[in-house]
């Protein structure tokens, strides 16, 4: 069984503040990592597909790395707003196979 | 530009019903199409992926079932739904299978 692992579960930040959540996942067999953003009463949106090791993406105040040699992803925002508020879930591709997700990390923008 | 539907947004159903959802995809062909459910308090499961016409395959036995009868059309149904099937439906495409998958708006479904 793959596990994907998020924490926190659940974060509350103030407004302005910036933050970052983890994604752990299985090492062996890597083949990519992807992160989503999903708002309340709305689709999950993909944010990041990330492939390599050391892999750096970014998105206005939204950024993601990549560390595939001992199986994890951080997600950072910069200077929250109450827009960024959402559960950021991460999914897991081994081997080109499905991707296995994880329950994700609630954030809450305090303004 | 790419478009998934889904229907109907919001379901109650007695147990013992039977159950339809509808997924359809406009502005693509071939999609590789996929029905995930959320429970309550737990991740996305995948339940039924498709890379074609009439090529279902399951993730996870239980008493649904998938159907593509046509190219952008994926149908996730029941023939006599379980408290156990409340939940969150998310029908999903990408062009490449377990490539980046673009979500519908989902449907949430309560069987009491």
């Amino acid at each position: 069984i793959l596990n994907v692992e998020q924490s926190p579960q659940s974060l509350h930040v103030q407004e302005g503040d910036s933050t970052n959540f983890t994604c752990s996942f299985p090492s062996s067999n890597f083949y990519a990592l992807h992160w989503y953003r999903w708002e309340t009463a709305k689709s999950p949106e993909a944010l990041f597909v990330m492939t390599l090791n050391g892999d750096e993406k970014k998105k206005g105040r939204i950024s993601a790395t990549l560390n595939t040699k001992e199986g994890y992803s951080y997600l950072y925002i910069k200077g929250s707003q109450p827009e960024d508020s959402a559960t950021y879930l991460c999914a897991f591709n081994f081997g080109n196979e499905k991707l296995t997700f994880g329950t994700g990390t609630r954030l809450t923008i305090i303004p | 530009s790419q478009t998934i539907h889904q229907w109907p947004a919001t379901l109650v159903q007695p147990v013992g019903s039977p159950l339809s959802l509808e997924c359809t995809v406009e502005g693509t062909s071939n999609p590789n199409l996929y029905w995930y459910r959320q429970a309550a308090g737990r991740g996305l499961q995948l339940l039924f992926y498709s890379v074609g016409i009439g090529q279902i395959s399951s993730e996870v036995p239980q008493n649904l079932s998938a159907s593509r009868p046509q190219d952008r059309q994926f149908i996730l149904s029941s023939k006599k739904l379980l408290l156990s099937d409340s939940g969150f439906y998310l029908c999903a495409w990408s062009d490449r299978p377990w490539e980046t998958q673009y979500f519908g708006p989902g449907t949430r479904l309560l069987v009491l």
